[in-house]
């Protein structure tokens, strides 16, 4: 079945640790998304990504960084420069479709900081 | 700058009972709206899509939502709620102008009392 696989599930980083979480799609989509989720503040734009090889900041992109290196795949790292990376993290994809398209979603990912 | 509003944060229905979540919307441009469901640790999962044409859309689950341009407004309805449907509701909001991005509501969490 097609979807979107994000890995690690759960994680648990030390402070001053960088962390990469997974994202994988077998859907043939063009643009992928990541969103960080905090309760009461629904889903901020981190970084997205229109075709490979090619990326672009969101609303909070901040401490973190992205590649695109292939169609299929879209990690984001945390690193130590973020300051409160504790959060849910969602991957998402789409390919539009006369030029806009529903947005697929990952099972999430959620990071603690210790 | 393009805003959502879900000026609800909680919702408790009884079971059987109607249900209207509220969305509101700020955009200069025409809009994309989107109604999107989350269940505890999971993704999102699309509920149903306006992009153009009759503004009283039907999704999955027996849901409904009503465009209204005048009120800036898109509301979610069911007239009759399951025990099942407990969860956490976005609003989004996206447009060509702005790139193939959504912004989203905080969320409206729904229970359902028995």
């Amino acid at each position: 079945d097609g979807g979107i696989t994000q890995s690690p599930k759960y994680l648990f980083r030390k402070e001053g640790q960088n962390v990469t979480l997974s994202c994988e799609q077998n859907l043939n989509h063009d643009a992928m998304y990541w969103y960080r989720q905090d309760p009461g503040q629904g889903l901020r734009l981190i970084y997205y990504s229109q075709i490979v090889n090619d990326f672009q900041k969101g609303d909070i992109a901040e401490g973190y960084s992205v590649s695109r290196e292939k169609k299929e795949s879209f990690p984001l790292t945390v690193t130590s420069a973020q300051k409160n990376p504790t959060a849910f993290y969602l991957c998402a994809s789409t390919k539009p479709t006369g030029g806009w398209g529903e947005l697929f979603f990952g099972e999430g990912s959620r990071l603690t900081v210790l | 700058a393009q805003s959502v509003t879900q000026p609800d944060i909680h919702i408790t229905v009884s079971e059987g009972a109607s249900l209207e979540l509220r969305c509101n919307y700020s955009y200069g441009a025409t809009p994309y709206l989107f109604w999107y469901v989350q269940s505890p640790g999971q993704g999102l999962q699309l509920l149903l899509k306006y992009f153009s044409g009759d503004t009283l859309v039907q999704g999955i689950k027996g849901f409904e939502a009503e465009f209204k341009r005048s009120q800036s407004s898109f509301n979610l309805r069911k007239p009759s709620v399951h025990w099942s449907d407990a969860a956490e509701y976005f609003c989004a909001v996206g447009a060509m102008e702005y790139g193939n991005k959504l912004v989203f509501g905080a969320g409206t969490i729904l229970r359902v009392k028995s």
